[in-house]
């Protein structure tokens, strides 16, 4: 069963704007950590947030994390077409990522 | 460092036939995972792997599903036999070993796998 679900399933922006990506999960975790694929390639990491921070950041992205509300958010500032992608959370229990469905980001040149 | 490395990237069989998908994972990293991705189910972690010992196998489908990794350096997923709805992209992430359970993962390429 999923864990994380992000929300929205899909964003479309104009290139310099800010994204706001979403995510909830319903049981406790170690850390949650976000993913970003690019059509039909592998995912590749971009952020981990443990359990005990609040919030996080790395370049252009900052993350959140509320675990009293179970959820987390990712933010791109100033988007790039280049940020066009899907974007996954991921919960960390027992050793294992349960990943969500992703959200779809689009930037538009 | 090549990254993780999957082959075939493409897979096309029929019905009823084997399938084997290979992973050689980063060097050095302690955990190899396994995942299929598709639209309808998102993507789903089969079976991982710790110093190339099997921890935990729940999310292996059927007993069609099997994995090995004979070393540090090799992993294998195998489907026999193989059927229309194993249709999906099949991904090996590696991640070295934390105070507190494994870092952030490594993904392979994926492999694309079509059964007809």
């Amino acid at each position: 069963s999923q864990q994380g679900e992000e929300d929205p399933q899909a964003l479309s922006i104009q290139e310099g704007e800010n994204a706001t990506m979403n995510c909830s999960y319903k049981t406790s975790i170690n850390n949650l950590q976000w993913y970003r694929q690019n059509s039909g390639r592998g995912l590749v990491h971009l952020i981990l947030i443990r359990s005990n921070e609040r919030e996080k950041h790395s370049g252009r992205l900052r993350v959140t994390l509320d675990t009293s509300k179970k959820s987390s958010s990712l933010l791109i500032t100033a988007s790039r077409a280049a940020d066009t992608a899907s974007y996954f959370c991921a919960t960390e229990r027992s050793e294992k990522l349960v990943f969500g469905k992703g959200t779809k980001l689009t930037v538009n040149p | 460092d090549a990254g993780v490395i999957q082959s075939p990237r493409h897979e096309v069989t029929e019905m009823g036939q084997e399938v084997t998908l290979r992973c050689k994972p980063i060097s050095g990293h302690d955990y190899l995972f396994w995942y299929r991705q598709t639209m309808m189910r998102g993507l789903e972690l089969l079976i991982y792997f710790n110093n190339n010992v099997p921890i935990d196998d729940s999310g292996m489908p059927e007993d069609r599903f099997s994995a090995k990794m004979p070393n540090a350096s090799f992993s294998t997923l195998k489907i026999q036999p193989s059927e229309p709805r194993d249709s999906a992209v099949y991904f090996c992430a590696s991640s070295l070993a934390g105070l507190a359970g494994p870092y952030e993962q490594y993904f392979g390429p994926g492999t694309r796998l079509t059964v007809t």
